[in-house]
């Protein structure tokens, strides 16, 4: 069964940074592109980065200017979101998502893991 | 503001069908497949329609998906108390080198 599973979300102070992380299993990890969606409290879904399945093509949605990082361990089956610089409005629910080519569905989702942007 | 645009909300009552439009432009709905999802508040959201109208296994055929040009569309028939949810179209942007979303659609059945 594929499961995706987040964590490291929690409250944090603006300027603050977080490192979000997702754990993998029932599928073969390193074959799939992952992508971090984000959903603020009453908004839409908001896609937020992209890796390759070997991690050399990464893409950022542009409203993050620079502040988030997107990487991968695929010994660990892990897709990992360091997020520095932190603002209010970087407040949402933060999903990992495989995506078997960038033509493809996002066609597994986790549950989500909170991110309180606060002081 | 959202790359792909969507109705804020339909509504209909149960047994009935409603449509989700979804229009977007020629680098990313024009060219590239179009799938749809449906959140549910607290749990992770669900391909319906994937290729544009193509339904993963177990999803019934009262949900389709169709596209022309640079906007696509969702249906669902027979409508259930249990089809309340959000519903949000996505594809690939060419110009942007972004998956982009629309901004959700919330279906109520009356």
């Amino acid at each position: 069964e594929v499961q995706l599973v987040e964590s490291g979300g929690g409250l944090v102070q603006p300027g603050g940074s977080l490192r979000l992380s997702c754990a993998a299993t029932g599928f073969p990890f390193s074959s799939y592109q992952m992508n971090w969606v984000r959903q603020a409290p009453g908004k839409g879904l908001e896609w937020v980065s992209y890796i390759s399945s070997s991690g050399t093509s990464i893409y950022y949605a542009d409203s993050l200017q620079g502040r988030f990082t997107i990487s991968r361990d695929n010994a660990k089956n892990s897709l990992y979101l360091q997020m520095n610089s932190l603002r209010a409005e970087d407040t949402a629910l933060y999903y990992c998502a495989r995506q078997w080519n960038y033509q493809n569905p996002l066609d597994y989702w986790g549950h989500g893991t909170l991110v309180t942007v606060s002081s | 503001q959202s790359v792909l645009t969507q109705p804020p909300s339909v509504s209909a009552a149960p047994g009935q069908k409603v449509t989700i439009s979804c229009s977007g432009s020629s680098s990313n709905i024009g060219n590239n497949y179009v799938s749809w999802y449906q959140h549910l508040p607290g749990t992770a959201p669900k391909v319906l329609i994937y290729d544009n109208n193509k339904r993963p296994s177990g999803i019934p055929d009262r949900f389709s998906g169709s596209k022309s040009g640079t906007s696509a569309t969702l249906g669902i028939t027979g409508l259930q108390t249990g089809d309340e949810a959000d519903y949000f179209c996505g594809t690939w942007d060419y110009s942007l080198s972004a998956v982009v979303f629309g901004g959700g659609t919330k279906v109520t059945v009356l």
